[in-house]
Protein backbone atom coordinates (compact mmCIF):
# COMPACT_ATOMS: atom_id res chain seq x y z
CA UNK A 1 0.00 0.00 0.00
CA UNK A 2 0.89 3.49 -1.09
CA UNK A 3 2.09 5.59 1.99
CA UNK A 4 2.76 9.42 2.33
CA UNK A 5 3.65 10.95 5.54
CA UNK A 6 4.45 14.28 5.96
CA UNK A 7 6.11 15.77 9.19
CA UNK A 8 7.37 19.24 9.89
CA UNK A 9 5.01 21.27 10.16
CA UNK A 10 3.92 24.26 13.01
CA UNK A 11 4.39 27.86 14.42
CA UNK A 12 7.16 29.97 12.94
CA UNK A 13 7.08 33.58 13.11
CA UNK A 14 7.15 35.85 10.09
CA UNK A 15 11.01 35.52 8.02
CA UNK A 16 11.70 32.12 9.80
CA UNK A 17 12.26 29.12 8.16
CA UNK A 18 11.04 25.16 8.30
CA UNK A 19 11.94 21.99 6.80
CA UNK A 20 9.05 19.62 5.78
CA UNK A 21 9.68 15.70 5.39
CA UNK A 22 7.31 13.85 3.63
CA UNK A 23 8.39 9.85 4.02
CA UNK A 24 7.23 7.27 1.80
CA UNK A 25 6.63 3.72 1.39
CA UNK A 26 4.99 0.63 -0.16
CA UNK A 27 6.14 1.27 -3.86
CA UNK A 28 9.77 2.39 -5.26
CA UNK A 29 10.36 6.25 -4.45
CA UNK A 30 12.98 6.48 -6.81
CA UNK A 31 10.71 5.76 -10.04
CA UNK A 32 8.42 8.85 -9.69
CA UNK A 33 8.28 12.14 -9.74
CA UNK A 34 6.96 13.67 -6.15
CA UNK A 35 5.00 16.94 -5.92
CA UNK A 36 3.92 19.73 -3.02
CA UNK A 37 0.57 21.08 -3.03
CA UNK A 38 -0.54 23.33 -0.80
CA UNK A 39 -4.40 24.64 0.48
CA UNK A 40 -4.63 27.77 2.97
CA UNK A 41 -7.16 27.35 5.44
CA UNK A 42 -10.93 27.28 3.16
CA UNK A 43 -9.42 28.33 0.14
CA UNK A 44 -8.63 25.48 -2.75
CA UNK A 45 -5.17 23.92 -3.96
CA UNK A 46 -2.11 25.56 -5.09
CA UNK A 47 0.90 23.98 -6.51
CA UNK A 48 4.17 24.55 -4.94
CA UNK A 49 6.68 22.52 -6.03
CA UNK A 50 7.87 19.09 -8.47
CA UNK A 51 10.84 17.00 -8.59
CA UNK A 52 12.01 14.45 -11.00
CA UNK A 53 12.98 11.19 -10.13
CA UNK A 54 16.61 11.85 -9.45
CA UNK A 55 16.45 15.07 -8.20
CA UNK A 56 18.30 16.82 -11.11
CA UNK A 57 15.43 18.79 -12.13
CA UNK A 58 13.37 21.20 -9.95
CA UNK A 59 10.49 24.07 -10.42
CA UNK A 60 8.22 26.17 -8.22
CA UNK A 61 5.10 28.11 -8.20
CA UNK A 62 6.42 32.01 -8.69
CA UNK A 63 4.91 32.66 -5.20
CA UNK A 64 7.47 30.44 -3.73
CA UNK A 65 10.68 30.94 -5.80
CA UNK A 66 13.72 31.47 -4.74
CA UNK A 67 12.34 30.95 -1.01
CA UNK A 68 11.51 27.34 -1.16
CA UNK A 69 13.44 24.09 -1.88
CA UNK A 70 12.45 21.16 -2.78
CA UNK A 71 14.95 17.67 -2.15
CA UNK A 72 14.88 13.91 -2.28
CA UNK A 73 16.83 11.40 -0.54
CA UNK A 74 15.90 8.02 -2.48
CA UNK A 75 18.38 6.28 -0.11
CA UNK A 76 15.82 6.96 2.51
CA UNK A 77 12.43 7.40 0.47
CA UNK A 78 12.06 10.70 1.63
CA UNK A 79 11.04 14.17 -0.09
CA UNK A 80 11.72 17.38 1.41
CA UNK A 81 10.95 21.17 1.60
CA UNK A 82 13.00 23.59 2.63
CA UNK A 83 10.75 27.08 3.19
CA UNK A 84 13.07 30.08 4.22
CA UNK A 85 11.52 33.61 4.50
CA UNK A 86 8.72 32.39 5.33
CA UNK A 87 5.41 35.10 5.04
CA UNK A 88 1.81 34.94 6.21
CA UNK A 89 0.63 33.96 3.06
CA UNK A 90 2.46 30.34 3.86
CA UNK A 91 0.04 29.55 6.34
CA UNK A 92 -1.89 26.03 4.82
CA UNK A 93 -1.65 22.71 4.87
CA UNK A 94 1.46 21.39 2.64
CA UNK A 95 0.51 17.72 1.08
CA UNK A 96 3.24 15.62 -0.57
CA UNK A 97 2.08 13.71 -3.48
CA UNK A 98 3.19 11.18 -5.52
CA UNK A 99 3.11 11.90 -9.62
CA UNK A 100 1.90 9.19 -12.11
CA UNK A 101 0.36 9.23 -15.61
CA UNK A 102 1.41 13.06 -17.18
CA UNK A 103 0.94 15.37 -14.47
CA UNK A 104 -1.62 13.71 -12.31
CA UNK A 105 -0.99 13.22 -8.82
CA UNK A 106 -2.17 9.49 -7.42
CA UNK A 107 -1.26 9.35 -3.89
CA UNK A 108 -1.70 12.22 -1.07
CA UNK A 109 -0.40 12.23 2.18
CA UNK A 110 -2.81 13.45 5.06
CA UNK A 111 -1.04 16.75 4.89
CA UNK A 112 1.03 19.00 7.59
CA UNK A 113 -0.20 22.22 8.32
CA UNK A 114 2.25 25.22 8.52
CA UNK A 115 0.97 28.70 10.32
CA UNK A 116 3.52 31.98 10.09
CA UNK A 117 2.62 33.99 12.59
CA UNK A 118 3.38 36.28 15.63
CA UNK B 1 -0.06 31.27 -13.27
CA UNK B 2 -3.74 32.27 -12.45
CA UNK B 3 -5.76 29.97 -10.82
CA UNK B 4 -8.29 28.24 -13.64
CA UNK B 5 -11.84 28.66 -13.33
CA UNK B 6 -14.40 26.48 -11.84
CA UNK B 7 -18.11 27.32 -11.02
CA UNK B 8 -18.23 27.99 -6.93
CA UNK B 9 -21.26 25.53 -6.62
CA UNK B 10 -23.23 22.68 -8.29
CA UNK B 11 -25.97 20.84 -7.20
CA UNK B 12 -28.03 18.11 -8.05
CA UNK B 13 -30.41 15.24 -6.99
CA UNK B 14 -29.86 11.72 -5.97
CA UNK B 15 -30.01 9.57 -9.97
CA UNK B 16 -29.65 13.38 -11.67
CA UNK B 17 -26.03 14.44 -13.19
CA UNK B 18 -23.84 16.95 -13.00
CA UNK B 19 -21.35 19.08 -15.13
CA UNK B 20 -18.25 20.51 -13.89
CA UNK B 21 -16.77 23.30 -16.13
CA UNK B 22 -12.54 24.27 -15.45
CA UNK B 23 -11.68 27.36 -17.90
CA UNK B 24 -8.44 27.63 -18.92
CA UNK B 25 -5.88 29.60 -21.44
CA UNK B 26 -4.25 27.84 -24.60
CA UNK B 27 -1.18 28.03 -22.29
CA UNK B 28 -2.71 25.34 -19.89
CA UNK B 29 -6.05 23.51 -20.50
CA UNK B 30 -6.05 24.10 -24.31
CA UNK B 31 -2.71 23.11 -24.76
CA UNK B 32 -2.17 20.03 -23.48
CA UNK B 33 -4.23 16.69 -22.74
CA UNK B 34 -3.14 16.89 -19.02
CA UNK B 35 -6.08 17.66 -16.96
CA UNK B 36 -6.90 15.84 -13.85
CA UNK B 37 -9.31 15.72 -11.69
CA UNK B 38 -9.44 15.58 -8.33
CA UNK B 39 -12.57 14.94 -5.40
CA UNK B 40 -11.82 16.19 -1.89
CA UNK B 41 -13.60 15.55 1.50
CA UNK B 42 -13.91 17.84 4.20
CA UNK B 43 -10.69 17.32 6.28
CA UNK B 44 -9.46 14.85 3.83
CA UNK B 45 -6.41 14.56 1.65
CA UNK B 46 -7.57 14.88 -2.58
CA UNK B 47 -8.42 11.72 -4.42
CA UNK B 48 -7.87 11.70 -8.09
CA UNK B 49 -10.69 11.08 -10.33
CA UNK B 50 -9.71 11.58 -13.58
CA UNK B 51 -6.16 11.69 -15.31
CA UNK B 52 -5.32 13.09 -18.83
CA UNK B 53 -8.74 14.79 -19.36
CA UNK B 54 -10.50 11.29 -19.75
CA UNK B 55 -8.98 8.57 -17.76
CA UNK B 56 -10.24 6.97 -14.43
CA UNK B 57 -7.72 5.15 -12.32
CA UNK B 58 -8.61 1.80 -10.83
CA UNK B 59 -11.10 2.00 -8.60
CA UNK B 60 -13.10 5.26 -9.35
CA UNK B 61 -16.49 4.60 -10.42
CA UNK B 62 -17.71 4.83 -14.29
CA UNK B 63 -19.92 7.61 -12.85
CA UNK B 64 -17.09 10.28 -13.11
CA UNK B 65 -16.33 11.05 -16.79
CA UNK B 66 -14.12 13.98 -18.29
CA UNK B 67 -13.29 15.53 -21.54
CA UNK B 68 -12.08 18.53 -22.78
CA UNK B 69 -13.17 20.93 -25.73
CA UNK B 70 -10.65 24.11 -26.46
CA UNK B 71 -9.36 25.68 -23.26
CA UNK B 72 -12.53 24.20 -21.33
CA UNK B 73 -11.95 20.87 -19.44
CA UNK B 74 -15.00 19.46 -17.68
CA UNK B 75 -16.13 16.14 -15.28
CA UNK B 76 -19.47 15.23 -15.02
CA UNK B 77 -20.82 12.99 -12.50
CA UNK B 78 -23.48 10.80 -13.45
CA UNK B 79 -26.42 8.95 -10.92
CA UNK B 80 -25.44 11.40 -8.21
CA UNK B 81 -24.78 10.14 -4.65
CA UNK B 82 -25.14 11.15 -1.60
CA UNK B 83 -21.12 9.97 -0.76
CA UNK B 84 -20.25 12.34 -4.25
CA UNK B 85 -20.72 15.56 -1.97
CA UNK B 86 -17.23 16.89 -1.31
CA UNK B 87 -15.23 19.45 -2.91
CA UNK B 88 -13.87 19.17 -6.61
CA UNK B 89 -10.53 20.50 -8.13
CA UNK B 90 -9.27 20.50 -11.84
CA UNK B 91 -5.56 20.71 -12.74
CA UNK B 92 -3.79 21.38 -16.07
CA UNK B 93 0.17 20.98 -17.08
CA UNK B 94 0.99 24.81 -18.03
CA UNK B 95 3.89 26.02 -19.94
CA UNK B 96 6.90 26.19 -18.06
CA UNK B 97 6.78 22.60 -16.88
CA UNK B 98 4.35 23.78 -13.78
CA UNK B 99 0.54 22.67 -12.93
CA UNK B 100 -2.29 24.69 -12.16
CA UNK B 101 -5.42 23.85 -10.34
CA UNK B 102 -8.33 25.65 -10.36
CA UNK B 103 -10.54 27.44 -8.47
CA UNK B 104 -12.79 24.40 -7.11
CA UNK B 105 -16.11 23.30 -6.70
CA UNK B 106 -18.40 22.41 -4.31
CA UNK B 107 -20.80 19.87 -4.91
CA UNK B 108 -24.21 19.67 -3.18
CA UNK B 109 -26.67 16.45 -2.84
CA UNK B 110 -30.02 17.76 -2.36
Amino acid sequence: EVQLVESGGGLVQPGGSLRLSCAASGFTFSSYWMHWVRQAPGKGLVWVSHINTDGSSTNYADSVKGRFTISRDNAKNTLYLQMNSLRAEDTAVYYCARGRYYNAFDSWGQGTLVTVSS
Amino acid sequence: QSALTQPASVSGSPGQSVTISCTGTSSDVGGYNYVSWYQQHPGKAPKLMIYEVSNRPSGVSNRFSGSKSGNTASLTISGLQGEDEADYYCSSYASSSSNVFGTGTKVTVL
